[in-house]
């Protein structure tokens, strides 16, 4: 079975300009979460959806990001205007939410902004 | 306090040692615990559940101190290729995860 899937792998981007990462999640999978890692904060929770809704988004760190979930099959992280403090590793992951409760990771999006 | 805390290390072994790790966490409430694995520049992985009785997958041990609100992971006869970084992985009812920083394990010829 194909697992999370993120696309691009990587991305160079000038400041100021608009990055759309995309996921597509496990078949099934009822939760989808956005990841952010760094070196300095570690790996922090973005935003998750349930059923495409998005749940909590209080780890956005600001207006100019933002997620969708148009159905079941993917979802995108958009952030516009980018800024070189936003580079970084950006995951998607997922997960059925039931009882096992393992989240899946995709590979990651390694974003530069310059 | 963190939710979830883990010493950063890194520890730094011969191979064949025994290491072990604890990762402690704040919310009595937290219902799953898991351990994850990150290799450099990879997504983290499952490595295992932790479940009350403590749970055994070959070289890996975890434990979890409900009481206490800490588990546990130990690695005996370390191999060169367990170098990497573990994440210690909180769940409450929400099924939503907390990770901790992670510990990073350097195995040394």
């Amino acid at each position: 079975d194909a697992g999370v899937i993120q696309s691009p792998r990587h991305e160079v981007t000038e400041m100021g300009q608009e990055v759309t990462l995309r996921c597509k999640p496990i078949s099934g999978h009822d939760y989808l979460f956005w990841y952010r890692q760094t070196m300095m904060r570690g790996l922090e929770l973005l935003i998750y959806f349930n059923n495409n809704v998005p749940i909590d988004d209080s780890g956005m760190p600001e207006d100019r990001f933002s997620a969708k979930m148009p159905n079941a099959s993917f979802s995108t992280l958009k952030i516009q205007p980018s800024e070189p403090r936003d580079s970084a590793v950006y995951f998607c992951a997922s997960s059925s939410g039931t009882g096992s409760n393992t989240i899946y990771f995709g590979e990651g999006s390694w974003l530069t902004v310059v | 306090r963190k939710e979830v805390e883990q010493d950063p290390g890194p520890f730094n072994v011969p191979e064949g040692a025994t290491v072990a790790f604890n990762c402690t966490y704040s919310n009595s409430a937290s219902q799953s615990f898991f351990w994850y694995r990150q290799d450099c520049r990879k997504e983290p992985k499952l490595l295992m559940s932790v479940y009350s009785s403590g749970n055994e997958d070959g070289r890996f041990t975890a434990q979890l101190n409900r009481a206490s609100q800490y588990i546990s992971l130990l690695i005996r006869d370390s191999k060169l290729s367990d170098s990497a970084t573990y994440l210690c992985v909180v769940t409450g009812g929400s099924y939503i995860p907390t990770f901790g920083r992670g510990t990073s394990l350097i195995v040394h010829p």
